[in-house]
Formats: structure tokens, sequence, C-alpha cells
């Protein structure tokens, strides 16, 4: 089946920082999901992202859905101690079953 | 408005034993699919359930099955618990044809010894 591949794994930032991460894939996706897991929580839905080159935003999250349709980008600006968590993205290429596949995550740590 | 909702929080089994999980989807969606989550890795997906009936499966053997009710609501049923069956369920509920942002609950954590 598909796989999604994150990156980075984790990554330690200072507060104030600005944050990267991104999702690839082999396949191609017709929407992609962002989502923040806290321990022990459910994910929480960051941001949806629906057309290839689609550059959205929720507050200080921004997120694009890629030209190519295989990867998907987030981005966090001005980072703050409640951002730390797992995020995880999610692709759906079948848009008919919403079978969405998650990648691994990534482990956000923010030093003070 | 009231989020996604499971239950029970937490739940202790042993192998063999069979357990039910339910889940009550946010007001307004239709569609409820459920998630495995092993400690350290992404959710995977069970199943979806739409209008009662099941839509699509992910690769999980026969012994998940589910129900969805005239509600919405639903049931993931697990029999024959191996040790490796323990994760985190999550139910993620959606507002069905066009609308695909999905909504998860807390979780259900299951301990399977």
């Amino acid at each position: 089946g598909q796989q999604l591949n994150q990156s980075p794994q984790s990554m330690f930032i200072q507060e104030g920082e600005d944050v990267s991460m991104n999702c690839t894939s082999s396949s191609i996706f017709n929407t992609w999901l962002w989502y923040k897991q806290d321990p022990g929580e459910g994910p929480v839905l960051l941001i949806a992202l629906y057309k290839a080159g689609e550059l959205t935003s929720n507050g200080r999250l921004t997120a694009q859905f890629g030209i190519t349709r295989k990867d998907s980008f987030l981005n966090i600006s001005a980072s703050i101690p409640s951002d730390v968590g797992i995020y995880f993205c999610a692709g759906l290429e079948d848009n008919y079953g919403q079978n969405f596949v998650f990648g691994p995550g990534t482990r956000l740590s923010v030093l003070p | 408005d009231a989020g996604v909702t499971q239950s029970p929080t937490h739940l202790i089994k042993t192998r063999g034993q069979q357990v039910t999980l339910r889940c009550s989807p946010k007001s307004g969606h239709d569609t409820v699919s459920w998630y495995q989550q092993a400690l350290g890795q992404g959710p995977q997906f069970i199943f979806q359930y739409y209008e009662e009936e099941e839509r699509q499966r992910g690769n999980f053997p026969d012994r998940f099955s589910g129900h969805q009710f005239p509600n919405y609501s639903s049931e993931l049923n697990v029999n024959a618990l191996l040790l490796g069956d323990s994760a985190l369920y999550l139910c993620a509920s959606s507002a069905g044809q066009g609308l695909y942002e999905q909504y998860f609950g807390p979780g259900t954590r299951l301990t399977v010894t």
C-alpha cells in the first residue's frame, strides 16, 4: 500500500523560531490533512488541503499542497511552548473511500 | 457542539478475549472511520462506515469487525485478542460525500495481557 515519509523525524528548536516539516509520497494524493497529537490524546486537525499548489494558513501555521501532488509542507512561525507535540500528515488517494494514509509523524520539541 | 466521543477510555483484556469499543461522531457527521495507532507510529486505517455499511477496509484481519447504528454511532469489535492488538484505537468522523476532513476522538487505550 501507499506509504508516507515525514521529515524530520524529530526536531528541537528555540522558542520564537520558525519550523518547517514535510511529507512525501511515491503516490499522488488528492487531499492532504495535517494533524497535531499530544500524548495520550487523539490527533487534532490543523489544516486541510484540496488542490495542488494550494497554500492555506491557520494562525501561525501555513501548509502547502505540493505541485506534484506527491508532497505537502507545514510551517509554524514564531514557535511557542504549546507547539510541542507530534505532527502527522495524512494523504487521501481515493476520494470515494476516504481511506487516509498517515505518515510516521514529526516530533517537535520547543526549548524555552 | 460535542466533538467525537469514545468509550471506554482505557481497557485491559486477556489474550483470546473479545472487546467492543464505542464511538459517537461529531454532530452533523455521518461517516465514521476507525484507526489503530501503535506506540510511536501514525494511525493505521481499519475500516470506515457510512449509511450503516462498511464502505472501505484497510489491511486488518476479519477478527476486526464493526457496526454503525442509525444514529451514526459506531462500534469496533475485536475477537480473539492478541498481544499485538495493544494500541490506541481512534475513531474519526466526517461529513460524508465531498468533505474529507476527519475529526478524531480521544481514543481508547487497549492493553492485552
